[in-house]
């Protein structure tokens, strides 16, 4: 059972670049999120989608895009990469978008922005 | 507002060692649940405990137990008898009601390091 499978696992780009992070899970959850790691502070939601076919602002959307492909697939886009978006990115999903409901993460993305 | 500070940055203790994590939140919310999350080094994030705020028992995994007291807003996480794959970074989080997407806000995190 693979849970929540995060792609590429690092990735370096030079500022200006584009890129999309891939997330996908496999356990049949409505709700997926993504979060970004910085150094001390903890980790920060950038967007989430509570059901397929919604997509809502988290507390740092700036510079972000999301499509919610499908229900098992929910991508996040840096369409021109900045330093300040130097991070570990993770990717989470719950059953359900309700307060009772554990986040299970992915393995996260290193992401630098040279 | 919504927050969840754990104070210690970074603690370091002998294997064996007893070794308690504070965690304290904040939220206006009356209906709020609350978790801890381990980090490893290889970096993933693994769920190990959830606790809504009407349930103030404390609870004990094996060699974990988390003490939850309402009166002074702190979810404590206490390894006993510490060992060195119990070292990585443990994040408590807070989850309620007013918070747009019902997102985890987590704390800032503590790194335990356990030495043989």
């Amino acid at each position: 059972n693979a849970g929540v499978t995060q792609t590429p696992k690092f990735q370096v780009l030079k500022t200006g670049q584009s890129m999309t992070l891939q997330c996908a899970q496999d356990m049949n959850h409505n709700s997926m999120y993504w979060y970004r790691q910085d150094p001390g502070m903890g980790l920060r939601l950038i967007y989430y989608s509570a059901s397929e076919g919604t997509t809502d602002k988290g507390e740092v959307p700036n510079g972000y895009n999301v499509s919610r492909l499908n229900k098992r697939e929910f991508s996040l886009r840096l369409e021109s990469a900045a330093p300040s978006q130097t991070s570990v990115y993770f990717c989470a999903s719950s059953l359900r978008p309700v307060v009772d409901q554990p986040q299970h993460f992915g393995d996260g993305t290193r992401l630098s922005i040279l | 507002a919504q927050k969840v500070t754990q104070a210690q940055t970074e603690i370091s203790v002998v294997e064996k060692e007893d070794v308690t994590l504070d965690c304290v939140y904040e939220t206006r919310d009356t209906t709020y649940y609350l978790f801890w999350y381990k980090q490893p080094p290889s970096g993933e994030l693994v769920f190990l405990i959830r606790r809504n705020s009407f349930d103030e028992q404390n609870e004990i995994s094996g060699r974990y137990s988390w003490n939850f007291q309402k009166s002074t807003s702190s979810f404590n996480f206490t390894i006993t008898a510490s060992q060195v794959v119990d070292s990585a970074v443990y994040f408590c989080a807070l989850r309620d009601g007013r918070t747009s997407g019902s997102r985890l806000t987590f704390g800032e995190g503590t790194q335990l390091t356990v030495n043989p």
